[in-house]
C-alpha cells in the first residue's frame, strides 16, 4: 500500500462551521505534513508531525489546528475559516531517515471552499 | 535560505518533440533538488531527485534532469513529449540538512498538441 489517503476530496464550509481534514496512511511513515495550495500556485508546506510530535509550524493562523492521534492518521481541523482560505489542501508522509532518503508522497488533497 | 525558479510558467510542445522544462536554484548550503508532477485533480508525485553523486539523474516516465552547479541549474528533459505528459511541473528543494523541508517552485505546466 503506496497510498496516502484524504478525505473528504471535496468540503465547502461556511465562515462559522467546524470542520475536520483526515489524512491516513499504512505506510509505517513516521512524518506527515499538510501542505496549503492556491489555485495556479505551489504547494506551501503548513505543519510537519515527526514521530507523531509536531515539529514546524510555518505560522499558521490558529484557526487551522492539526492533530496526529496515532503514526497512521493526520487531521487538520477547521474553525472560523476565512473565504482566502479556500485552497488545495494536500496531506503527505515519509520515512524519517537521512537527509536526501526521504520521499514524500502525497495525498489527492480536499478542495476546501469557504463561502 | 534556499529557493528555485522555473522559467516559463507554461511550456507548450508538440507530441513526440524534446520536452525542456527549466530550473534554477539559489542555496546558501549544498542543495537536494526534486522534480515532482502534479496531475488535474492529483496530489504531487516525485518524478527524480538529485542529493549527491551522479550530476545526470534519470526518474520516472522518461525524464531525466542534471546538476549543474555552475550554472545553479536543474532542468528537466524528456526527449519526446506524450500525451500523458500533460501535467503542472514544479521543481524543489531543501537543505540538506534540514530533511524534508521542500521549497517549491512556482510550477511550469506542459500542454501537448497532438
Amino acid at each position: 500500500d503506496t497510498e496516502v489517503t484524504q478525505t473528504p476530496k471535496h468540503l465547502v464550509m461556511g465562515m462559522t462551521n467546524k470542520k475536520s481534514l483526515k489524512c491516513e496512511q499504512h505506510m509505517g511513515h513516521r512524518a506527515m505534513y499538510w501542505y496549503k495550495q492556491k489555485a495556479k500556485k505551489p504547494p506551501e508546506l503548513m505543519f510537519v508531525y515527526s514521530y507523531e510530535k509536531l515539529s514546524i509550524n510555518e505560522s499558521v493562523p490558529s484557526r487551522f489546528s492539526p492533530e496526529c492521534p496515532n503514526s497512521s492518521l493526520l487531521n487538520l481541523h477547521l474553525h472560523a475559516l476565512q473565504p482566502e482560505d479556500s485552497a488545495l489542501y494536500l496531506c503527505a508522509s515519509s520515512q524519517v531517515g537521512a537527509p536526501g532518503d526521504e520521499k514524500l508522497f502525497f495525498g489527492s488533497g480536499t478542495q476546501l471552499s469557504v463561502l | 535560505a534556499q529557493s528555485v525558479t522555473q522559467l516559463g510558467s507554461h511550456v507548450s510542445v508538440s507530441e513526440g518533440a524534446l520536452v525542456l522544462l527549466r530550473c534554477n536554484y539559489s542555496s546558501s548550503v549544498p542543495p537536494y533538488l526534486f522534480w515532482y508532477v502534479q496531475y488535474p485533480n492529483q496530489g504531487l508525485q516525485l518524478l527524480l531527485k538529485y542529493t549527491t553523486g551522479a550530476t545526470l539523474v534519470k526518474g520516472i516516465n522518461g525524464f531525466e534532469a542534471e546538476f549543474k552547479k555552475s550554472e545553479t541549474s536543474f532542468h528537466l528533459t524528456k526527449p519526446s513529449a506524450h500525451m500523458s505528459d500533460a501535467a503542472e511541473y514544479f521543481c524543489a528543494v531543501s537543505p540538506n540538512n534540514a530533511g524534508n523541508m521542500l521549497t517549491f517552485g512556482g510550477g511550469t505546466r506542459l500542454m501537448v498538441k497532438p
